[in-house]
């Protein structure tokens, strides 16, 4: 199995703030990543497929990079409803693991 | 848009099995472009991706919980179901079903609608 490691486990932030959020991969996983944002009681919401494809609807204040096993998440200016946490997931092969999720709180 | 929608008793006795359903609407669960998934969420193990289900009846599991799983589909009434055996405290989680889509010309395959979940807690 291809396993997942996200840094840090928790962010704080502030409102307009530029913050990462790091997803290293066991081993190659080409650029089948995707990146997802679950807020409190909800379902997680899928940002970014294909480590750098936005999905419709998505602000284009997020944005991917990286390939092979080293991937990042930006949110280029926080805003208030980007307080949540953040998992990336590789499916370059089955079974597909996520990582173990980065919590991004108000500083 | 294509919702999903689990349901299923929120409480199983432990060595029971765990029985879910996932209903599809908007879509259908015939179409030959997506797979038909569940993933279970615990904070001990946090994101756990249980297996998938194509609408011809083909699978996949995880290897971890393979033993004591059957997913099966109904394209009569556009739903899939899970059912997992011999289920402990461990197995307690929300439980989401969930589509997977692959991009155009390539057939890797990411989770793009997730139902809202349903809790299961396996107790006595």
């Amino acid at each position: 199995d291809i396993q997942m490691t996200q840094s840090p486990f928790t962010l704080s932030a502030s409102v307009g703030d530029r913050v990462t959020i790091t997803c290293r991969a066991s081993e190659s996983i080409n650029n089948w990543l995707a990146w997802y944002q679950q807020k409190p009681g909800k379902a997680p919401k899928v940002l970014i497929s294909k480590a750098s494809s936005l999905e419709r609807g998505v602000p284009s204040r997020f944005s991917g990079s990286g390939s092979g096993t080293e991937f990042t998440l930006t949110i280029s200016s926080l805003q208030p409803d980007d307080f949540a946490t953040y998992y990336c997931q590789q499916y370059n092969s089955y079974p597909v693991h996520f990582g173990q999720g980065t919590k991004l709180e108000i500083k | 848009q294509v919702q999903l929608q689990e349901s299923g008793p929120g409480l199983v006795k432990p060595s029971e099995t765990l029985s879910l359903t996932c209903a599809v609407s908007g879509g259908s669960i015939s179409s030959g472009d997506y797979y038909w998934s569940w993933i279970r969420q615990s904070p001990g193990t946090g994101l756990e991706w249980i297996g998938y289900i194509y609408y011809s009846g083909n699978t996949y599991y995880n290897p971890s919980l393979e033993s004591r799983l059957i997913m099966s589909v109904d394209t009569s009434k556009n739903q899939f179901s899970l059912s997992l055996r011999s289920v402990t405290a461990a197995d307690t989680a929300v439980y989401y079903c969930a589509r997977e889509s692959h991009h155009a010309g390539h057939y890797y395959y990411y989770i793009d609608v997730w139902g809202k979940g349903t809790t299961v807690t396996v107790s006595s």
